[in-house]
Protein backbone atom coordinates (compact mmCIF):
# COMPACT_ATOMS: atom_id res chain seq x y z
CA UNK A 1 0.00 0.00 0.00
CA UNK A 2 0.64 3.04 -0.79
CA UNK A 3 2.13 5.54 2.25
CA UNK A 4 5.09 6.70 4.41
CA UNK A 5 7.06 4.01 6.38
CA UNK A 6 9.32 4.77 9.25
CA UNK A 7 11.02 2.35 11.21
CA UNK A 8 12.03 1.33 13.70
CA UNK A 9 8.60 1.16 15.94
CA UNK A 10 9.82 1.08 19.00
CA UNK A 11 13.55 2.28 20.71
CA UNK A 12 15.00 2.42 24.02
CA UNK A 13 18.35 4.20 24.40
CA UNK A 14 20.86 5.12 27.18
CA UNK A 15 21.16 8.64 27.77
CA UNK A 16 24.16 9.96 25.02
CA UNK A 17 23.54 7.14 22.93
CA UNK A 18 22.73 7.75 19.13
CA UNK A 19 20.50 6.80 16.68
CA UNK A 20 18.50 7.49 13.45
CA UNK A 21 14.76 7.40 12.35
CA UNK A 22 14.55 6.25 8.82
CA UNK A 23 11.44 7.24 7.30
CA UNK A 24 10.56 6.52 3.41
CA UNK A 25 7.30 7.58 1.14
CA UNK A 26 6.38 6.20 -2.36
CA UNK A 27 3.89 8.76 -2.99
CA UNK A 28 6.29 11.05 -4.98
CA UNK A 29 5.59 14.49 -2.63
CA UNK A 30 8.09 17.08 -2.33
CA UNK A 31 7.36 18.14 1.41
CA UNK A 32 8.63 15.83 4.16
CA UNK A 33 8.85 15.90 8.06
CA UNK A 34 9.39 15.04 11.81
CA UNK A 35 7.57 15.92 14.58
CA UNK A 36 7.24 14.68 18.18
CA UNK A 37 4.19 14.13 20.01
CA UNK A 38 4.40 14.31 23.73
CA UNK A 39 0.88 14.34 26.07
CA UNK A 40 -1.30 17.37 26.42
CA UNK A 41 0.68 18.67 23.66
CA UNK A 42 -0.42 17.83 20.25
CA UNK A 43 2.04 17.45 17.49
CA UNK A 44 5.29 19.84 17.25
CA UNK A 45 7.60 20.37 14.31
CA UNK A 46 11.12 19.37 14.48
CA UNK A 47 12.26 19.71 11.09
CA UNK A 48 11.03 19.63 7.76
CA UNK A 49 12.54 19.39 3.93
CA UNK A 50 10.44 21.32 1.10
CA UNK A 51 12.16 19.03 -1.46
CA UNK A 52 15.39 17.21 -2.34
CA UNK A 53 18.39 18.48 -0.65
CA UNK A 54 16.49 21.28 1.37
CA UNK A 55 15.99 21.16 5.31
CA UNK A 56 14.60 23.88 7.37
CA UNK A 57 14.10 23.82 11.47
CA UNK A 58 11.10 23.23 12.75
CA UNK A 59 9.41 24.62 16.12
CA UNK A 60 11.90 22.19 18.01
CA UNK A 61 14.68 21.14 16.63
CA UNK A 62 17.46 21.22 19.14
CA UNK A 63 19.30 18.02 19.77
CA UNK A 64 18.27 16.98 16.21
CA UNK A 65 19.61 16.72 12.57
CA UNK A 66 17.79 15.39 9.61
CA UNK A 67 18.91 14.50 5.99
CA UNK A 68 17.07 14.49 3.24
CA UNK A 69 19.03 11.83 1.16
CA UNK A 70 16.12 11.70 -1.97
CA UNK A 71 12.96 12.61 -2.87
CA UNK A 72 11.87 9.17 -1.16
CA UNK A 73 13.42 9.35 2.35
CA UNK A 74 14.01 11.48 5.09
CA UNK A 75 15.72 10.47 8.26
CA UNK A 76 15.75 12.05 11.58
CA UNK A 77 18.96 11.92 14.13
CA UNK A 78 19.77 12.09 17.70
CA UNK A 79 23.29 12.59 18.05
CA UNK A 80 23.80 12.00 21.93
CA UNK A 81 20.24 11.57 23.23
CA UNK A 82 18.81 12.68 26.35
CA UNK A 83 16.09 12.09 28.77
CA UNK A 84 13.57 15.00 27.54
CA UNK A 85 13.94 13.40 23.84
CA UNK A 86 11.63 10.31 25.38
CA UNK A 87 8.67 10.96 22.74
CA UNK A 88 6.63 9.54 19.85
CA UNK A 89 7.93 10.46 16.51
CA UNK A 90 6.50 11.39 13.24
CA UNK A 91 7.67 10.94 10.08
CA UNK A 92 5.31 12.75 7.27
CA UNK A 93 4.57 13.52 3.70
CA UNK A 94 2.59 15.95 2.14
CA UNK A 95 1.44 17.57 -0.58
CA UNK A 96 -2.14 18.80 -0.35
CA UNK A 97 -2.89 16.47 2.57
CA UNK A 98 -0.90 15.05 5.02
CA UNK A 99 0.22 11.14 5.31
CA UNK A 100 1.61 10.07 8.41
CA UNK A 101 3.88 7.01 9.86
CA UNK A 102 3.17 4.44 12.25
CA UNK A 103 5.72 6.02 14.76
CA UNK A 104 8.43 5.73 16.45
CA UNK A 105 8.00 5.25 20.53
CA UNK A 106 11.27 6.23 21.14
CA UNK A 107 12.75 5.99 25.23
CA UNK A 108 15.83 7.37 26.96
CA UNK A 109 16.92 6.37 30.22
CA UNK B 1 0.99 33.63 13.44
CA UNK B 2 -1.65 30.24 13.03
CA UNK B 3 -3.43 29.21 16.05
CA UNK B 4 -5.84 25.92 16.43
CA UNK B 5 -7.45 25.61 19.42
CA UNK B 6 -9.60 22.13 20.95
CA UNK B 7 -11.49 23.44 24.04
CA UNK B 8 -12.43 19.98 24.91
CA UNK B 9 -9.60 17.48 25.86
CA UNK B 10 -12.19 14.37 26.67
CA UNK B 11 -15.49 14.00 24.99
CA UNK B 12 -17.75 10.50 25.62
CA UNK B 13 -20.90 9.26 23.27
CA UNK B 14 -23.09 6.41 23.21
CA UNK B 15 -22.53 3.94 20.97
CA UNK B 16 -24.63 5.27 17.80
CA UNK B 17 -25.52 8.70 18.80
CA UNK B 18 -23.83 11.68 17.10
CA UNK B 19 -21.21 13.60 18.39
CA UNK B 20 -19.68 17.02 17.52
CA UNK B 21 -15.80 18.03 18.20
CA UNK B 22 -14.91 21.60 18.08
CA UNK B 23 -11.99 23.47 16.30
CA UNK B 24 -11.77 26.89 16.01
CA UNK B 25 -8.40 28.55 14.37
CA UNK B 26 -6.87 31.74 14.44
CA UNK B 27 -5.62 33.22 10.81
CA UNK B 28 -5.09 35.86 8.00
CA UNK B 29 -4.77 33.60 5.44
CA UNK B 30 -7.67 33.82 2.72
CA UNK B 31 -6.06 29.93 1.20
CA UNK B 32 -5.92 27.51 2.86
CA UNK B 33 -6.36 23.77 4.45
CA UNK B 34 -8.46 22.56 7.22
CA UNK B 35 -8.09 18.51 8.32
CA UNK B 36 -9.42 16.21 11.69
CA UNK B 37 -6.96 13.48 12.00
CA UNK B 38 -7.90 9.90 14.08
CA UNK B 39 -5.10 8.66 16.29
CA UNK B 40 -6.74 5.16 17.77
CA UNK B 41 -4.54 3.24 20.87
CA UNK B 42 -2.55 2.08 17.67
CA UNK B 43 -1.21 5.40 17.27
CA UNK B 44 -1.13 5.61 14.09
CA UNK B 45 -2.09 8.91 12.60
CA UNK B 46 -5.34 8.85 9.83
CA UNK B 47 -6.40 11.39 7.91
CA UNK B 48 -10.05 11.64 8.58
CA UNK B 49 -11.83 14.99 6.57
CA UNK B 50 -10.53 17.91 4.70
CA UNK B 51 -11.84 20.84 3.77
CA UNK B 52 -10.90 23.43 1.20
CA UNK B 53 -11.03 27.20 2.52
CA UNK B 54 -12.52 28.19 -0.77
CA UNK B 55 -15.02 25.60 -0.71
CA UNK B 56 -18.34 26.92 0.94
CA UNK B 57 -19.57 23.16 0.77
CA UNK B 58 -19.01 21.11 3.87
CA UNK B 59 -17.21 18.17 3.52
CA UNK B 60 -18.24 14.55 3.96
CA UNK B 61 -16.80 11.43 4.33
CA UNK B 62 -19.55 8.49 5.19
CA UNK B 63 -20.32 9.24 8.95
CA UNK B 64 -18.20 12.05 9.58
CA UNK B 65 -18.56 15.63 8.36
CA UNK B 66 -17.73 18.95 9.16
CA UNK B 67 -19.28 22.37 9.80
CA UNK B 68 -16.90 24.96 8.51
CA UNK B 69 -17.82 28.46 9.21
CA UNK B 70 -14.52 30.30 7.57
CA UNK B 71 -16.27 34.28 9.33
CA UNK B 72 -15.94 32.95 12.38
CA UNK B 73 -13.30 30.50 12.15
CA UNK B 74 -15.04 27.44 13.26
CA UNK B 75 -14.35 23.69 12.02
CA UNK B 76 -16.22 21.33 13.85
CA UNK B 77 -16.63 17.78 13.31
CA UNK B 78 -19.58 15.51 13.10
CA UNK B 79 -19.42 11.77 13.87
CA UNK B 80 -23.20 10.61 13.00
CA UNK B 81 -23.83 6.66 14.56
CA UNK B 82 -21.14 6.80 16.78
CA UNK B 83 -18.82 3.37 16.57
CA UNK B 84 -16.71 1.83 18.85
CA UNK B 85 -14.10 1.59 16.63
CA UNK B 86 -14.56 5.45 16.50
CA UNK B 87 -12.61 6.04 19.99
CA UNK B 88 -9.59 7.80 19.57
CA UNK B 89 -7.99 10.89 19.95
CA UNK B 90 -8.63 13.73 17.30
CA UNK B 91 -6.74 16.28 16.14
CA UNK B 92 -7.73 19.21 13.62
CA UNK B 93 -5.58 20.90 12.10
CA UNK B 94 -4.44 24.13 9.67
CA UNK B 95 -2.56 24.25 6.59
CA UNK B 96 -1.23 26.48 4.09
CA UNK B 97 0.97 26.48 1.28
CA UNK B 98 4.01 28.62 2.28
CA UNK B 99 7.25 28.71 0.84
CA UNK B 100 7.23 26.15 -1.68
CA UNK B 101 5.68 23.48 1.16
CA UNK B 102 3.00 23.14 3.23
CA UNK B 103 2.67 24.17 6.96
CA UNK B 104 0.81 22.33 9.45
CA UNK B 105 -0.75 23.60 12.92
CA UNK B 106 -2.25 21.01 15.11
CA UNK B 107 -4.45 21.37 18.06
CA UNK B 108 -3.95 19.70 21.36
CA UNK B 109 -6.40 17.03 20.83
CA UNK B 110 -10.11 15.55 21.78
CA UNK B 111 -10.27 12.35 23.37
CA UNK B 112 -13.33 10.81 22.08
CA UNK B 113 -14.87 7.74 24.21
CA UNK B 114 -17.34 5.71 22.43
CA UNK B 115 -19.51 3.75 25.01
CA UNK B 116 -21.32 0.22 24.28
Amino acid sequence: NAGVTQTPKFQVLKTGQSMTLQCAQDMNHNSMYWYRQDPGMGLRLIYYSASEGTTDKGEVPNGYNVSRLNKREFSLRLESAAPSQTSVYFCASSEERGIFGQGTRLTVV
Amino acid sequence: AQTVTQSQPEMSVQEAETVTLSCTYDTSENNYYLFWYKQPPSRQMILVIRQEAYKQQNATENRFSVNFQKAAKSFSLKISDSQLGDTAMYFCAFMKRASGTYKYIFGTGTRLKVLA
